[in-house]
């Protein structure tokens, strides 16, 4: 159980465009989602943090206007790059909890190259 | 001070080898602890929660040493299948929120 997808596994887009990034809990219920990002030879950095049905909280130097972030049901949560430019080239990874746990249960990742 | 820090590595060992990792966290008031496993361009995966009477899930063993803030991780007997990244993961105090180190890549070879 406890299964996360993510759509797409990688995208190629060109810089100024946008790139929307789903995360899907298949056989739960997360009430909340974590979207992170991973250069290369780095460490995961968690971006923000979403509640089903509430604003995201967003992690210090994140810019909100540029990740927009929407979790409008308990298995779906939104993740777009707007105005893209080559430094967003990066792996973008979300995870997802149930209530009450500190269990993150991790999707594969997308891997986002702006050129 | 990074809140999550591990030696990088590599650690290039030959099978059979046992080899033990550390993190050190600077959040005293931490209160759960994880060693994950993330192989080179895929997401982490869990590889065991820490506790403080210690634990060990087959070849693998985890410490917590809460007065010193340190954790570590012994696999015995490696395989090269154990080739990865190794990330020490602590939840942030009263947040729902994984803080991960950087991560310790280990090789082994034949």
């Amino acid at each position: 159980g406890a299964v996360v997808s993510q759509h797409p596994s990688w995208v190629i887009c060109k810089s100024g465009t946008s790139v929307k990034i789903e995360c899907r809990s298949l056989d739960f219920q997360a009430t909340t989602m974590f979207w992170y990002r991973q250069f290369p030879k780095q460490s995961l950095m968690l971006m923000a943090t979403s509640n089903e049905g509430s604003k995201a909280t967003y992690e210090q130097g994140v810019e909100k206007d540029k990740f927009l972030i929407n979790h409008a049901s308990l298995t779906l949560s939104t993740l777009t790059v707007t105005s893209a430019h080559p430094e967003d080239s990066s792996f973008y990874i979300c995870s997802a909890s149930a209530q009450s746990s500190y269990e993150q249960y991790f999707g594969p990742g997308t891997r986002l190259t702006v050129t | 001070r990074k809140e999550v820090e591990q030696d990088p590595g590599p650690f290039n060992v030959p099978e059979g080898a046992t080899v033990a990792f550390n993190c050190t966290y600077s959040n005293s008031a931490s209160q759960s602890f994880f060693w994950y496993r993330q192989d080179c361009r895929k997401e982490p995966k869990l590889l065991m929660s820490v506790y403080s009477s210690g634990n060990e899930d087959g070849r693998f063993t985890a410490q917590l040493n809460r007065a010193s803030q340190y954790i570590s991780l012994l696999i015995r007997d490696s395989k090269l299948s154990d080739s990865a990244t190794y990330l020490c993961v602590v939840n942030k105090s009263g947040y729902n929120k994984l803080i991960f180190g950087a991560g310790t890549r280990l090789a082994v070879h034949p």
